[in-house]
């Protein structure tokens, strides 16, 4: 059970380049996240998505797009890099709850990470 | 606006004493609370969780304890384990509107550095 899968591990990027990060997850999880870890601060929400075909922004959306063309995949794109987008990306997944309760939608599971760098 | 803060970056223990983590917030619609470990190189895992209606929740050797009076959580592992050794983040669970709508999301601290010394 591969559960969150992160594509690529690492990438170096020069300023203005373009690159799509993959997350693939094997849960049949219809909730998808993507967030940013930069040194000495929590995780923070890019965007997210609901479900297929849905997607919306979170707390640092710009200068990234996403896509969820099919449930298992979450793309997350950088259209012109920028040095202040060097940051560790994490994909995550969750389940609907059953019975209206918040708190399995937000056991979220975490992919590796993809390690970025803007040149 | 830090809604979720860990004082403490770093915290060093001895292998079979008690790790007490740390953990404030400011946010009083929060519902659920989350404590989540993560090892280098690696994403981060679900630990334990506790309801925003229940003051303790106790899962093997780690324990949370939430206090909503003074807006604070706890998270006790007993006895420490070498294995223990990693970054722990807390987790808050909220309402909040975006684009999507309404809908709900983690907010979460800048972790805790547990270093469990043999």
């Amino acid at each position: 059970n591969a559960g969150v899968t992160q594509t690529p591990k690492f990438r170096v990027l020069k300023t203005g380049q373009s690159m799509t990060l993959l997350c693939a997850q094997d849960m049949n999880h219809e909730y998808m996240y993507w967030y940013r870890q930069d040194p000495g601060m929590g995780l923070r929400l890019i965007h997210y998505s609901v479900g297929e075909g849905t997607t919306a922004k979170g707390e640092v959306p710009d200068g990234y797009n996403v896509s969820r063309l099919k449930k298992q995949n979450f793309l997350l794109g950088l259209e012109s890099a920028a040095p202040s987008q060097t940051s560790v990306y994490f994909c995550a997944s969750s389940r609907t709850p059953s019975g209206g309760g918040t708190l399995a939608k937000n056991i979220q599971y975490f992919g590796a990470g993809t390690r970025l760098s803007v040149l | 606006d830090q809604q979720v803060k860990q004082n403490s970056p770093s915290l060093s223990v001895q292998e079979g004493r008690i790790s007490i983590l740390n953990c404030d917030y400011t946010n009083s619609m929060f519902d659920y609370f989350l404590w989540y470990k993560k090892y280098p190189a690696e994403g981060p895992t679900f630990l334990i969780s506790i309801s925003s209606i229940k003051d303790k929740n106790e899962d093997g050797r780690f324990t949370v304890f939430l206090n909503k009076s003074a807006k604070h959580l706890s998270l006790h592992i007993v006895p420490s384990q070498p294995g223990d050794s990693a970054v722990y983040f807390c987790a808050a669970s909220g309402k909040f509107k975006s684009s999507g709508g309404s809908n709900y999301k983690l907010t979460f601290g800048k972790g805790t550095l547990l270093t469990v010394n043999p």
